[in-house]
């Protein structure tokens, strides 16, 4: 079954290390997205992707990078300049159509402990 | 711009009662609308969206909603709750602008149900 899967499903870090969360899709789609969610917050855009070798910064990317050399792949690394960096993550793909609705899936989501 | 507002972060019912989740919307032209469920721990599934055809969508687990222009307005309903729709319920919008548009979350409405 075609599907995105995050990895690793939990993570414990020490301040001052970055971390990089694993995110990989086989539904053929061109746009990858992460998302960060903190309680009573909803979802916020980290950084998003339409197309191979391309990114865009989300609305709150400061303490974050991503690369996008693959079509299936869209790794988030958390640095050490994050300042409050334990939270939810959740990678999402979809089609992508300048004007259309988009249709996110998500992944089951990373959730990062800095200790 | 475009922004969306869920009004009430908990809602409870009991099982059996109507829910009854609110959604407003706010976008400079004719928008995408979605309600996404989550259950704890998981990703982001697609319950039911709106694309500017019929003004009643009907979507999974017998959840529906009625998109209303002049009430800019998008509220989430289900007959009879059941248990097993105890959940986190995002409502979002995309406005169909042309390419950079992006899908905007609201901040979740816990939903309980009670026996």
């Amino acid at each position: 079954d075609g599907g995105i899967t995050q990895s690793p499903k939990y993570l414990f870090r020490k301040e001052g290390q970055n971390v990089t969360l694993s995110c990989e899709q086989n539904l053929n789609h061109d746009a990858m997205y992460w998302y960060r969610q903190d309680p009573g917050q909803g979802l916020r855009l980290i950084y998003y992707s339409q197309i191979v070798n391309d990114f865009q910064k989300g609305d709150i990317a400061e303490g974050y990078s991503v690369s996008r050399e693959k079509k299936e792949s869209f790794p988030l690394t958390v640095t050490s300049a994050q300042k409050n960096p334990t939270a939810f993550y959740l990678c999402a793909s979809s089609i992508w159509r300048p004007s259309g609705a988009n249709v996110l899936t998500f992944g089951a989501g990373s959730r990062l402990t800095v200790l | 711009a475009q922004s969306v507002t869920q009004l009430g972060s908990h809602v409870s019912v009991s099982e059996g009662a109507l829910v009854l989740l609110r959604c407003n919307y706010s976008s400079s032209v004719p928008p995408y609308l979605f309600w996404y469920v989550q259950y704890p721990n998981q990703g982001l599934q697609l319950l039911l969206k709106y694309t500017s055809a019929a003004t009643l969508v009907k979507g999974i687990n017998g959840f529906e909603a009625e998109f209303k222009k002049s009430e800019t307005s998008f509220h989430l309903t289900k007959p009879s709750a059941h248990m097993s729709d105890a959940a986190e319920y995002f409502c979002a919008v995309r406005s169909g602008e042309t390419s950079g548009s992006r899908l905007t979350f609201g901040e979740g409405t816990q939903l309980t149900v009670n026996p």
